[in-house]
């Protein structure tokens, strides 16, 4: 069965460095990855798109790489700030029907000033 | 205002009970998504609609029903609330073939004691 793995251990991280997060897959070809972050008790908000034939996408401080030979994608945030902090998701789609999306669990980021 | 709008934003329910949790969007999307949220599980899909007359079951529909009863309104009711329905759950839109983002509510909490 499709497999979506988010390291669920927080990750705590010094302000202004480079927050990775990660997320892996098995038993799935798909489409595009999305990462969505998600605060506490509200819903998750969109980052990121990136599709099977794209390498990397950034957008301002944010970047995300797709390897579809290792199953993985890295979510980086450089020069992380305490309002980064938030859990993040991630996500995997494929094309066509009701454009199918699996979520992974998330990953939660603190940011430590 | 939100795109996307539930309530109740939460709710403690009896066993047994019937309970509607509803949703709407201004972002004009055919789109319409129900989800769940448990710790550990990610978010898990339960009935989509891709507009007022197309309604299908996702992963966890059992115990659950739906309602479009407009483009911009769709409901889930729980028939007989049981404590293991006691979740997170968030409606969410996306607009129609080709688009890939999702736009989530702020979420209902829900609890059945």
């Amino acid at each position: 069965s499709q497999k979506i793995e988010q390291n669920s251990e927080a990750l705590n991280i010094q302000e202004g460095k480079t927050a990775t997060l990660t997320c892996n897959y098995t038993n799935y070809s798909p489409a595009y990855l999305q990462w969505y972050r998600q605060d506490p008790g509200r819903g998750p908000v969109f980052l990121l798109l990136i599709r099977e034939n794209e390498k990397e996408k950034r957008k301002e401080r944010l970047k995300v790489t797709f390897d579809t030979t290792l199953k993985q994608s890295l979510f980086h945030i450089t020069a992380s700030q305490p309002a980064d902090s938030a859990t993040y998701l991630c996500a995997l789609g494929a094309y066509g029907g009701y454009q199918k999306v699996t979520f992974g669990t998330g990953t939660k980021l603190q940011v430590i000033p | 205002d939100a795109d996307v709008t539930q309530t109740p934003r939460n709710r403690i329910t009896k066993t047994g009970k019937r309970i509607m949790l509803e949703c709407s969007q201004t972002k004009g999307h055919d789109r319409m998504y129900w989800y769940r949220q448990d710790p550990g599980l990610g978010l898990r899909l339960i009935y989509y609609s891709f507009d007022v007359k197309d309604i299908n079951k996702g992963e966890i529909s059992d115990g659950y029903s739906v309602s479009r009863q407009a483009q911009a309104k769709f409901s889930l009711s729980l028939e007989s609330a049981i404590p293991n329905q006691t979740a997170l759950y968030f409606c969410a839109t996306r607009a129609g073939q080709g688009s890939t983002e999702a736009f989530f509510g702020q979420g209902t909490r829900l609890t059945v004691v």
